[in-house]
C-alpha cells in the first residue's frame, strides 16, 4: 500500500541553525500539507500546497519556514534559523483531489538545542 | 474562521463502557469530517469519516454522527477495549482543502 514517507526520522539541530525536512507524498496525490505536533499537544496546520503554490498558511507559519516541491515527488519544509520552540514533530500529508482522508508521514521528530 | 473544538480534552472509562467525544466546526466548514487515532509515538490514522449527506455511520463498535444544524459531530466507541487507549483527533476539511484538527481526546481504557 503507498504511503507518505518523511526523513529524517529524527533531526538534532543548534538554535539558529537552517534544516529540511523532506517527504514525499504518494503518488497520485495533488494536496499537500504539514502539521506539527509539539510533544502533548494538538496537531496543529502549518500550510497547504496546491499547484506548486501555497494554498494556505496559519500564523505559526512566519518568515522562517518556507516549502517547496523542487522535482515530482519530494516536499520539503525549510526553517531558515531554528528556535528552541521549533522543537516538535513534524508530520507531512498529502490528498487526493477529492473529499477523502489526508494520509500522514511517520513524521520527523526536531530537537533545537 | 477555520475552526474545530473537541472536547473533553481527557477521557478516562472502564473497559467495556462507551466513549464519546465531540467536536464543533464553524461555518465555512466543507462536507467531510475525518476521525483520526493517534497512538503514543506514530502518526495520526483515519479510523472513520463522515460526509454531510449522511447523520450516522458506523463500523462495529465505531461510529460517527453529524448534526449540521448544530455543526457538531461525535465519535461513539462502544465496548471499549484497553486497545481503544491513544489520542483521537477530529477534523474537518474546508473549502481550500485544507485540513484543521480539534485539540484531540485523550482516551484512557482501564482494564
Amino acid at each position: 500500500e503507498p504511503e507518505v514517507t518523511q526523513t529524517p526520522s529524527h533531526q538534532v539541530t543548534q538554535m539558529g541553525q537552517e534544516v529540511i525536512l523532506r517527504c514525499v507524498p504518494i503518488s497520485n496525490h495533488l494536496y499537500f500539507y504539514w502539521y506539527r505536533q509539539i510533544l502533548g499537544q494538538k496537531v496543529e496546520f502549518l500550510v497547504s500546497f496546491y499547484n506548486n503554490e501555497i494554498s494556505e498558511k496559519s500564523e505559526i507559519f512566519d518568515d522562517q519556514f518556507s516549502v517547496e516541491r523542487p522535482d515530482g515527488s519530494n516536499f520539503t519544509l525549510k526553517i531558515r534559523s531554528t528556535k528552541l520552540e521549533d522543537s516538535a514533530m513534524y508530520f507531512c500529508a498529502s490528498k487526493p483531489p477529492v473529499e477523502t482522508e489526508a494520509f500522514f508521514g511517520q513524521g520527523t521528530r526536531l530537537t533545537v538545542v | 474562521g477555520e475552526n474545530v473544538e473537541q472536547h473533553p480534552s481527557t477521557l478516562s472509562v472502564q473497559e467495556g463502557d462507551s466513549a464519546v467525544i465531540k467536536c464543533t466546526y464553524s461555518d465555512s466548514a466543507s462536507n467531510y469530517f475525518p476521525w483520526y487515532k493517534q497512538e503514543l509515538g506514530k502518526r495520526p490514522q483515519l479510523i472513520i469519516d463522515i460526509r454531510s449527506n449522511v447523520g450516522e455511520k458506523k463500523d462495529q463498535r465505531i461510529a460517527v454522527t453529524l448534526n449540521k444544524t448544530a455543526k457538531h459531530f461525535s465519535l461513539h466507541i462502544t465496548e471499549t477495549q484497553p486497545e481503544d487507549s491513544a489520542v483521537y483527533f477530529c477534523a474537518a476539511i474546508y473549502n481550500n482543502n485544507d485540513m484543521r484538527f480539534g485539540a484531540g481526546t485523550r482516551l484512557t481504557v482501564k482494564p
